[in-house]
């Protein structure tokens, strides 16, 4: 089955340390993103990548890194300088960015601090 | 100020009615809106996506509007069910910002058998 699988599910950060999260996609799209979901508020955009070795910053990248080295791989790295790491994270794949393109989604990674 | 609304209170539906959510939003254009529905702990799921020259877009028991003047998309499930027990949420497509999505909070639908 075609899909976008993240890992892990849960995730503890310590104080001054950096974390990665993963997001592998086997639908062939180009574009990939990444969002933060905080309760009550809508999604909102980290990162995305329209393609291979390029990605560009979202609404709220601060704190936040990416790299895109293969098409199917889209990691997040949620650095020590984000100082409210606490939340729900979804990586989400498309065709393309065409606005009429539909977004699938992972099942997250919550991520808290210990 | 840019604003995209959703009912932040659940809504109780009795099992077999229709049930109907609303998105208002201010100060955007819209090329196209999405509607997505999620279940606790896991990633949103596409329905349906209606083009702003569009007045109405069906698939199975799901309806969508979209009136550009009022800047509102209301959703419908008819003959609503218990398994359609989630949150949806709608985003805003705008094409004069690369295609950015602009999320709704979403609203939580509960169907009671």
């Amino acid at each position: 089955d075609g899909g976008i699988t993240q890992s892990p599910k849960y995730l503890f950060r310590k104080e001054g340390q950096n974390v990665t999260l993963s997001c592998e996609q086997n639908l062939n799209h180009d574009a990939m993103y990444w969002y933060r979901q905080d309760p009550g508020q809508g999604l909102r955009l980290i990162y995305y990548s329209q393609i291979v070795n390029d990605f560009q910053k979202g609404d709220i990248a601060e704190g936040y890194s990416v790299s895109r080295e293969k098409k199917e791989s889209f990691p997040l790295t949620v650095t020590s300088a984000q100082k409210n790491p606490t939340a729900f994270y979804l990586c989400a794949s498309s065709v393309s960015r065409e606005g009429n393109q539909p977004q699938h989604f992972g099942d997250g990674t919550r991520l808290s601090i210990l | 100020s840019q604003k995209i609304e959703q009912n932040s209170e659940a809504l109780n539906i009795q099992e077999g009615k229709t049930a109907t959510l609303t998105c208002n939003y201010t100060n955007y254009s819209p090329a196209y809106l999405q509607w997505y529905r999620q279940d606790p702990g896991r990633g949103p799921v596409f329905l349906l996506l209606i083009r702003e020259n569009e007045k109405e877009k069906r698939k199975e028991r799901l309806k969508v509007t979209f009136d550009t003047t009022l800047k509102q998309s209301l959703f419908h499930i008819t003959a609503s069910q218990p398994a359609d027990s989630a949150t949806y949420l709608c985003a805003l497509v705008l094409m004069d910002s690369n295609y950015q999505l602009i999320w709704g909070a979403g609203t939580k639908l509960i169907i009671k058998p």
